[in-house]
């Protein structure tokens, strides 16, 4: 069965300290990748993707995520993060060509000031 | 550009209740259309997608129902709400001609009392 599990649930972290948050993925076939963010009060919305091609794709506000096909990973990571960067984060995995978006569980980042 | 309307914001039924939750899209035609639902420390769950009218498929066996009517509506029904129905239910779409990530409402937050 398809699934994606993300290693954390909760980070807390200083301003100004790296970030990395681990996604792994179970699912046959070729797969698209996504991370998406929850920021307080608001909707859920992209933070980047990876359809193919280079696999150390850039997203917005500095955040980045390298896919890993031998591993079935794709980390995201900030090289310093910001009190703004506070949120929970999705990684997401749809089959190229399907319907069906699966979810991690999902990682509450609190960035201290 | 999607958009994609989501109503109502929040909604308290009592137990028993019927429900019916309403999303309707513009900006696209043909969208594949999902229902999720959000819950802390679970990440995003599907219940149900749509590839077209009439075309449902349920992810998750439970007290819900959804319906596709028209092209761009996609209705989440229920004829006794139970209280484990509680939780935010997000609407999305995405496009299904192109590779593209997933686009949501702004969710329903449903209370059952």
């Amino acid at each position: 069965a398809q699934s994606v599990s993300q290693h954390n649930h909760h980070v807390i972290l200083s301003e100004a300290a790296s970030l990395e948050l681990g996604c792994n993925y179970s699912y046959g076939g070729t797969v698209n990748l996504f991370w998406y963010v929850q920021y307080p009060g608001q909707h859920l919305q992209l933070l980047l993707k990876y359809f193919s091609g280079d696999p150390l794709v850039k997203g917005i506000k500095g955040f980045e995520a390298e896919f890993i096909k031998s591993k079935f990973s794709f980390n995201l990571r900030k090289p310093s993060v910001q009190w703004s960067d506070t949120a929970e984060y999705f990684c997401a995995v749809t089959g190229t060509g399907g319907f069906k978006t699966i979810f991690g569980a999902g990682t509450r980042l609190f960035v201290k000031a | 550009s999607q958009t994609i309307h989501q109503w109502p914001a929040t909604l308290v039924q009592p137990v028993g209740s019927p429900l019916s939750l309403e999303c309707t899209v513009e900006g696209t035609s043909n969208p594949n259309l999902y229902w999720y639902r959000q819950a802390a420390g679970r990440g995003l769950q599907l219940l149900f997608y749509s590839v077209g009218i009439g075309q449902i498929s349920s992810e998750v066996p439970q007290n819900l129902s959804a319906s596709r009517p028209q092209d761009r509506q996609f209705i989440l029904s229920s004829k006794k709400l139970l209280l484990s129905d509680s939780g935010f239910y997000l609407c999305a779409q995405l496009d299904s001609l192109h590779n593209s990530p997933l686009h949501f409402g702004n969710g329903t937050r449903l209370t059952v009392t």
